[in-house]
């Protein structure tokens, strides 16, 4: 079936680039997503990729898509205390649904 | 754009007793709505399914008739937890797309509380 995995915590310097990975089993996915979710709020869509594409650049954030693999990764430069928050991996499953992982957790260290 | 809101943000109920919430997409129409439930330091998961005028799709394992879905129109969609026990306490999302199924933008959420 269906899975999406991710790390659960990852701790980085405030300034230094974080980068987050996820790997997925459905081979089929056209999309793959990162979500952002600050403490008791909802999901905020941050950036997403085609299947058919590798890279995806937008301002700090870098999506980067190993199809091969089945592993996706998001790095963040220059992180900030605003970033602070939980990143869900998400697939776009031929079912027809969104496949979130678990989060993963990032905190700033001053 | 695309801006979904859900009401209410928090709720604390007792047990025994039936809690609604509210998704409405406030700037677009929603053909279809998902349901999301989230447990503390989870993931979501998906509950059920829901399109403009017909009924729910719920995934296995998701009780129909504990958790009722209504969405009577393409800005509303309502979730209605019936004689809701502790366990039922969780964060609930909901989200809509105004087109293909891969673009969902998601409301804030509602916390569930049962004592």
């Amino acid at each position: 079936g269906e899975d999406v995995e991710q790390s659960l915590f990852l701790s980085v310097r405030e300034g230094d680039s974080s980068v987050i990975n996820c790997t997925y089993t459905d081979s089929s996915s056209t999309y793959l997503y990162w979500y952002k979710q600050e403490p008791g709020a909802g999901l905020q869509l941050l950036t997403y990729i085609f299947s058919n594409m590798d890279m995806k650049q937008d301002q700090r954030l870098t999506v980067l898509l190993n199809k091969k693999d089945k592993h996706l990764s998001l790095r963040i430069a220059d992180t900030q205390t605003g970033d602070s928050a939980i990143y869900f991996c998400a697939e776009y499953s031929n079912a027809s649904k969104i496949i979130f992982g678990s989060g993963t957790r990032l905190s700033i260290q001053p | 754009g695309a801006v979904v809101s859900q009401h209410p943000s928090w709720v604390i109920c007792k047990s025994g007793t039936s809690v609604k919430i509210e998704c409405r997409s406030l700037d677009f129409q929603a053909t279809t709505m998902f349901w999301y439930r989230q447990f503390p330091k989870q993931s979501l998961m998906l509950m059920a399914t829901s399109n403009e005028g017909s009924k729910a799709t719920y995934e296995q394992g998701v009780e129909k008739d504990k958790f009722l879905i209504n969405h009577a129109s393409l800005t509303l969609s309502t979730l209605t937890v019936t004689s809701a026990h502790p366990e039922d306490s969780s964060f609930y999302i909901c989200s809509a797309t105004r087109g293909g199924w891969n673009e969902q933008f998601f409301g804030p959420g509602t916390r569930l509380t049962v004592l």
